[in-house]
């Protein structure tokens, strides 16, 4: 149990474009969903926090009218990068955290964006 | 604010060896919660463990045991009889009530056949 997924798990796109990720958990239902990015050797760090029918809690830094998140249902959340650039070429991790005990959270496999 | 340091940022054993991945945090919060993750090349963050701030016993898990200190404010993890297959990149994170999670840099560890 508790299986997150993300579509697509990589995608290359050109520069100015718009990319839509999703991360769905498969057999539980999830209030809250996280997402994180991760350059190349370096660390995850979280971008937001996503709540099922409310907007999504940004980090400081992160430019909410370019990573658009919507949390539509109990079991999907999608991260929109509007306009790409190459710069945010990276590799985007999602989770997702279940109703009940023990509240862990579930990390989808990622999906590998390149922007060219 | 939360932080952890992973002062290892690679290591290399000799299969068969025991190896020690050392993990310091910081935090106000009176409630946390403690986690190691492990990450192979394919990216997919496999959970490890997942200790509360109340919890200080020491867990062991086959070849994997967890020691934590809040004296010292660590929570090292160590894996005995290295095999090849432990080579990836793991990390220790930190959440408090809000459970965003905090990572570490991650450590490389090797395993030499």
């Amino acid at each position: 149990g508790a299986v997150v997924s993300q579509h697509p798990s990589w995608v290359i796109c050109k520069s100015g474009t718009s990319v839509k990720i999703e991360c769905r958990s498969l057999d539980f239902q999830a209030t809250t969903m996280f997402w994180y990015r991760q350059f190349p050797k370096q660390s995850l760090m979280l971008m937001a926090t996503s709540n099922e029918g409310s907007k999504a809690t940004y980090e400081q830094g992160v430019e909410k009218d370019k990573f658009l998140i919507n949390h539509a249902s109990l079991t999907l959340s999608t991260l929109t990068v509007t306009s790409a650039h190459p710069e945010d070429s990276s590799f985007y991790i999602c989770s997702a955290k279940g109703t009940r005990a023990p509240y862990e959270q579930y990390f989808g496999p990622g999906t590998r964006l390149t922007v060219t | 604010a939360q932080k952890v340091t992973q002062a290892q940022t690679e290591i290399s054993v000799v299969e068969k060896e025991d190896v020690t991945l050392d993990c310091v945090y910081e935090t106000r919060d009176t409630t946390y919660y403690l986690f190691w993750y492990k990450q192979p090349p394919s990216g997919e963050l496999v959970f490890l463990i997942r200790r509360n701030s109340f919890d200080e016993q020491n867990e062991i898990s086959g070849r994997y045991s967890w020691n934590f200190q809040k004296s010292t404010s660590s929570f090292n993890f160590t894996i005995t009889a290295s095999q090849v297959v432990d080579s990836a990149v793991y990390f220790c994170a930190l959440s408090g009530i809000n459970e965003k999670l905090t990572f570490g840099t991650g450590t490389r560890l090797t395993i030499i056949p």
